[in-house]
């Protein structure tokens, strides 16, 4: 079974500062993770994703995840806040291929805002 | 334009009122699932379809059918809605492969209440 913890609920920012959004996973066999992004009024879209290939991951707009196994976990990071950053994100996590079920198993997000 | 759709956008019904949530793409995918999000609790997984005819229970399929008839469709039916089932519903796909590793296309949402 597979879980993913996402602390707090909400990061605020001002543009131009470091992002930091943390995911912790847990996970009985070599994790496969994710970070998704949801604007406002829209589906998930794919940042990044961890398939064991390398543990620094770059995504799209600029983001960054280090999966680190000794610590479980995968937090995401971007240098520089820009304003449409603005968005929930979520990291999920799917472990392990039981035969059927790609299931993702999401945190339970994180809103971020970013300040002027 | 490689997409998933979903209809409706939104969707204002009363309980026990039967309803479908469509959802279909067209990038020739085989796994298709759907999900509800709910304020704090991320996205959790109703049902899941490794292929036309084979469907099967995620998290929390109680309350939900669904069917795959066609690769292309995987419509989400709830034959006697309740409150509780006020929520975003997302249907996703991934490609034929399969695997943990493939990457989950979402479609834009269904905003679902239920009064």
């Amino acid at each position: 079974a597979q879980s993913v913890t996402q602390l707090g609920s909400h990061v605020s920012v001002s543009e131009g500062a470091l992002v930091l959004l943390r995911c912790n996973y847990s996970s009985s066999v070599p994790p496969y993770l994710f970070w998704y992004v949801q604007y406002p009024n829209q589906g998930l879209q794919l940042l990044l994703k961890y398939t064991s290939a390398a543990t620094l991951v770059k995504g799209i707009n600029g983001f960054e995840a280090e999966f680190k196994k000794s610590e479980t976990s995968f937090h995401l990071t971007k240098p520089s806040a820009h304003m449409s950053d603005a968005a929930e994100y979520f990291c999920a996590v799917s472990g392990g291929w039981d035969g059927a079920n790609s299931k993702l198993t999401f945190g339970k997000g994180i809103t971020l805002s970013v300040r002027p | 334009e490689a997409q998933v759709t979903q209809n409706p956008r939104y969707l204002i019904t009363v309980t026990g009122k039967k309803l479908t949530v469509t959802c279909s793409q067209n990038m020739n995918h085989e796994y298709m699932s759907w999900y509800r999000q709910d304020p704090g609790l991320g996205l959790r997984q109703i049902y899941y379809s490794m292929n036309v005819e084979v469907t099967d229970k995620g998290d929390v399929p109680e309350g939900y059918k669904v069917s795959r008839k066609e690769k292309r469709n995987f419509p989400l039916i709830l034959e006697s809605p309740s409150p509780n089932q006020t929520s975003l519903y997302f249907c996703a796909s991934s490609p034929p492969t399969g695997w943990s590793t493939d990457t989950q296309y979402f479609g834009p949402g269904t905003r679902l209440t239920v009064l």
